[in-house]
């Protein structure tokens, strides 16, 4: 069973403002991935991250940033919030050892900006 | 170019119909990993099974088996005797052994209708 949290889990917000989006997790895993999905389509990878200090960025991370300083945590910031930034955001880990592994989700935040 | 291909969209079937979830991917890699995730409406991803290229043989757990075929490039996934809680998107997802991102399909979208 995987232990991984995101909050909130709903967030309705106006355009401009600035949010983070949370996620943790406590099995230790290495590896952590922010994803962008509208309901019930295709996942696009936002930011992932190999470890501590260790950021990348995927195909759809120009509007956001994300930090990594402990292993367990690893949010989401957007600068400026816009409408179309309405959607929900999947948080994943893995562990770092093995290219197998599956990744875990947490429950999702689904974000609505007026 | 997609990596992994899901040409269902959406699939609606009978309660107690077997049905097939098709996905077909691309890599140049040998060594790679296919996975199948559930979504259900809550939204979670949840982990279904893996896969490694080395192993083709085909799995079974209880309502649910996988066919892998290296020949065609493709990880079918079915349901047999298909029941209304298994109305949810399903993602076919592949990550080769040289990288760390997970490519996933655009998902199927199954409907059990009692």
């Amino acid at each position: 069973e995987a232990d991984i949290y995101q909050t909130p889990r709903y967030l309705v917000i106006g355009t401009g403002k600035k949010i983070t989006l949370e996620c943790s997790q406590t099995m230790g895993h290495d590896k952590m991935y922010w994803y962008q999905q509208d309901p019930g389509m295709e996942l696009h990878l936002i930011h992932y991250s190999y470890g501590v200090n260790s950021t990348e960025k995927g195909d759809l991370s120009s509007e956001s940033t994300v930090s990594r300083i402990r292993t367990e945590h690893f949010p989401l910031t957007l600068e400026s919030a816009r409408p179309s930034h309405t959607s929900q955001y999947l948080c994943a880990s893995r562990p770092g050892t093995g290219y197998g592994e599956t990744q875990y989700f947490g429950p999702g935040t689904r974000l609505l900006v007026l | 170019a997609q990596k992994v291909t899901q040409a269902q969209t959406e699939i609606s079937v009978v309660e107690k119909e077997d049905v097939t979830l098709d996905c077909v991917y691309e890599t140049r890699d040998t060594t790679y990993y296919l996975f199948w995730y559930k979504q259900p409406p809550s939204g979670e991803l949840v982990f279904l099974i893996r896969r490694n290229s080395f192993d083709e043989q085909n799995e079974i757990s209880g309502r649910y088996s996988w066919n892998f075929q290296k020949s065609t490039s493709s990880f079918n996934f079915t349901i047999t005797a298909s029941q209304v809680v298994d109305s949810a998107v399903y993602f076919c997802a592949l990550i080769e052994n040289t990288g760390n991102q997970f490519y996933f399909g655009t998902g199927t979208s199954l409907t059990v209708i009692p």
